[in-house]
């Protein structure tokens, strides 16, 4: 099983729609989540953080974190073409070192 | 400017050269990371320091290694190239006095073996 695993997609969304992205991890002590955005071509950049059970909102994203079931998900509300990327999950391992490990990506495509 | 700088961007070299990427921040990180990026295989740790003196090997070191020749710089190099090492490079930097898990990546570095 892989420590961090993500639908690779695509996911197609119309615009306006909610987009709902899903990320399991096999480590039930990891502490630390992120979700980072990377267009085609470009680096990743980091757009929400989650540390505890429930939901945490920024705008029109919402990070939700579920430890007992180990899924982290983000949802993408009023969904923009320009939200069209790859989204990538990351997880710190536990034992202090916080060196995140990522899953592979899903890859949103949001229609006009 | 990029608070995370790469150089080169592009390169194009032959198998058997020696290769360097070089990386240098401005975020006044302690913590970077070489990764590299595969399509269908995400991002994948090569090595990361902590500080100056602090180098790790990640989950694919080999045929690379790197030098942290300053706190705001960390090269990594493929001392004889292959083509499998064809890839999309990217550096990332990180504060453990902040949110140590959360990264800073550079523009990416484009590296083709041929």
């Amino acid at each position: 099983q892989k420590e961090v695993e993500q639908n690779s997609g695509p996911l197609s969304v119309p615009e306006g729609a909610i987009a709902s992205l899903n990320c399991t991890y096999s480590d039930r002590v990891s502490q630390s989540f992120f979700w980072y955005r990377q267009y085609s071509g470009k680096s990743p950049e980091l757009i929400m953080s989650i540390y505890s059970n429930g939901d945490k909102e920024d705008g029109r994203f919402t990070a939700q974190l579920n430890k007992a079931s180990q899924y982290v998900s983000l949802l993408i509300r009023d969904s923009q073409p320009s939200d069209s990327a790859t989204y990538l999950c990351a997880v710190n391992k536990s034992g202090g070192s916080y060196i995140p490990t990522f899953g592979r990506g899903t890859s949103l495509i949001v229609h006009p | 400017d990029a608070d995370v700088t790469q150089t080169p961007r592009n390169r194009i070299t032959k198998t058997g050269k020696r290769i360097m990427l070089e990386c240098s921040q401005t975020k006044g990180h302690d913590r970077m990371y070489w990764y590299r990026q595969d399509p269908g295989l995400g991002l994948r740790l090569i090595y990361y320091s902590f500080d100056v003196k602090d180098i790790n090997k990640g989950e694919i070191s080999d045929g690379y290694s790197v030098s942290r020749q300053a706190q705001a710089k960390f090269s990594l190099s493929l001392e004889s190239a292959i083509p499998n090492q064809t890839a999309l490079y990217f550096c990332a930097t990180s504060d453990s006095y902040r949110v140590p898990g959360e990264l800073f990546f550079g523009e990416g570095s484009r590296l083709t073996v041929l």
